[in-house]
């Protein structure tokens, strides 16, 4: 069974903190997503990535950064955590033309 | 620039009759895809159906079928004989076939009624 996780459902983090989400897929995709989940404002997209090391940023990449030194592997980072940093978020994975498989997704929440 | 519209943010619908999510989107592509999600309250995102620009059929996936007028620029999701467990939110999405980005729409929440 084809698979994408997250390394938490649930997170609570402090204002300026680092944050590390993880995000793990294991059908060899190419592709990887991050999205972020708000009401009201669907996903909107992070960043993504096309290959190992290779990185190119969505809609909405301000006060994040992404590392993909691995194929299966996909990390979400958040250098300074602030406030309106609360929310889901979501990774995906996908072969080139492909749908998208997505991840359960991590609840944060920046005090 | 891309762009979905969903223009529904809720709606109620008794069970076993059919409900219609409604979806447009704005492209000057010529091929792209259309894909629907649905979200229950657990939060994973469970794949339902995709349309891809040039097929001639609209998709059908068991009580899931998805109405595509091209020249309307129109993609609705079509659920025939609601059930409880349809109850979630379900998002319209778009795919250019020149890159492997998504366009989420916002959503529309769907609550069936027994």
């Amino acid at each position: 069974d084809v698979k994408v996780t997250q390394s938490s459902r649930y997170l609570v983090k402090r204002t300026g903190e680092k944050v590390f989400l993880e995000c793990v897929q294991d059908m060899d995709h190419e592709n990887m997503f991050w999205y972020r989940q708000d009401p009201g404002l669907g996903l909107r997209l992070i960043y993504f990535s096309y290959d190992v090391k290779m990185k190119e940023k969505g809609d909405i990449p301000e006060g994040y950064s992404v590392s993909r030194e691995k194929k299966e592997r996909f990390s979400l980072i958040l250098e300074s955590a602030s406030t309106n940093q609360t929310s889901m978020y979501l990774c995906a994975s996908s072969q080139p033309q492909v749908r998208q498989f997505f991840g359960p997704g991590t609840r944060l929440t920046v005090l | 620039a891309q762009k979905i519209t969903q223009t529904q943010p809720g709606m109620f619908v008794q069970e076993k009759e059919a409900v219609t999510l409604d979806c447009t989107y704005d492209t000057s592509d010529p091929s792209y895809g259309l894909f629907w999600y649905k979200q229950p309250s657990s939060g994973e995102m469970i794949f339902l159906i995709y349309q891809g620009s040039y097929d001639q059929q609209n998709a059908t996936e068991g009580r899931y079928s998805l109405n595509f007028q091209k020249a309307r620029k129109s993609a609705n999701l079509v659920i025939s004989a609601s059930q409880l467990g349809d109850s979630a939110m379900y998002f319209c999405a778009m795919r250019l076939n020149r890159d492997d980005k998504i366009i989420f729409g916002k959503g529309t929440r769907l609550h069936i009624l027994p």
